[in-house]
């Protein structure tokens, strides 16, 4: 089984600063998923950016860009230019490439508060 | 489209009793997931579901039961409702066949068993 972990539960950043989020996972599998998901206040969860494991260039998605660091299994994610709509819970999560129904495993989360 | 909608927004049950939370989805998803949401928590999975008729258990399916009787809509029954069940619903749903598909969330539910 895949986990994902978390290890900031908490981040505060002032608004046009950048801040990175850190996700680290196990799994034994060669090919597979990895994914930011955004969960502001009003609780709707959000795909913020992809990456695909067999892809070695990082992905990037208007100010949020991922470094992507497969050997050891981490996927931080980097907001760049921080807006106070930025605010939110952001979950790191995994997909794995095989099997059935693109399962998602979530971390538990990195409450982001960004400041003025 | 209106995407995944859940009803009800909000529910308070007492412990013992049962009910159900649906979901709905117009995106024509054959996958479809139920999660839960513990306060401080990431989601865990419950159940999902590949089609019409074709369920399977996710990490946490004790508890609950699901069906997916059309390809539109996938409920989840709660019996014998437990404090332990208090949390927060997602309901999502994906497109078959596209591997790395974003999962699309309805708004959650939050339940309250007292």
């Amino acid at each position: 089984a895949q986990t994902v972990t978390q290890s900031q539960p908490e981040m505060s950043v002032q608004e046009a600063e950048t801040v990175t989020l850190s996700c680290t996972y196990d799994t034994s599998e060669n090919n597979y998923y990895l994914f930011w998901y955004k969960q502001p206040p009003s609780r709707q969860m959000i795909l913020v950016i992809r990456q695909e494991a067999y892809k070695q260039q990082n992905a990037t998605e208007n100010r949020f860009s991922v470094n992507f660091q497969k050997a050891a299994k981490s996927f931080s994610l980097k907001i760049s230019d921080s807006q106070l709509g930025d605010t939110a819970m952001y979950f790191c999560a995994f997909m794995p490439s095989a099997g059935t129904a693109s399962k998602l495993t979530f971390g538990t989360g990195t409450r982001l508060q960004v400041t003025l | 489209n209106a995407g995944v909608t859940q009803t009800p927004k909000f529910r308070i049950l007492k412990i013992g009793q049962s009910m159900t939370l649906q979901c709905t989805q117009d995106m024509n998803h054959n996958y479809m997931y139920w999660y839960r949401q513990d306060p401080g928590m990431g989601l865990k999975l419950i159940y999902y579901s590949v089609g019409a008729g074709i369920t399977d258990k996710g990490e946490v399916p004790n508890g609950y039961n699901v069906s997916r009787s059309t390809t539109e809509d996938f409920p989840l029954r709660l019996e014998l409702a437990a404090p332990s069940q208090t949390s927060v619903y997602f309901c999502a749903s994906s497109s078959a066949g596209t591997w790395g598909g974003e999962q699309y969330f309805g708004p959650g539910t939050r339940l309250t068993v007292t």
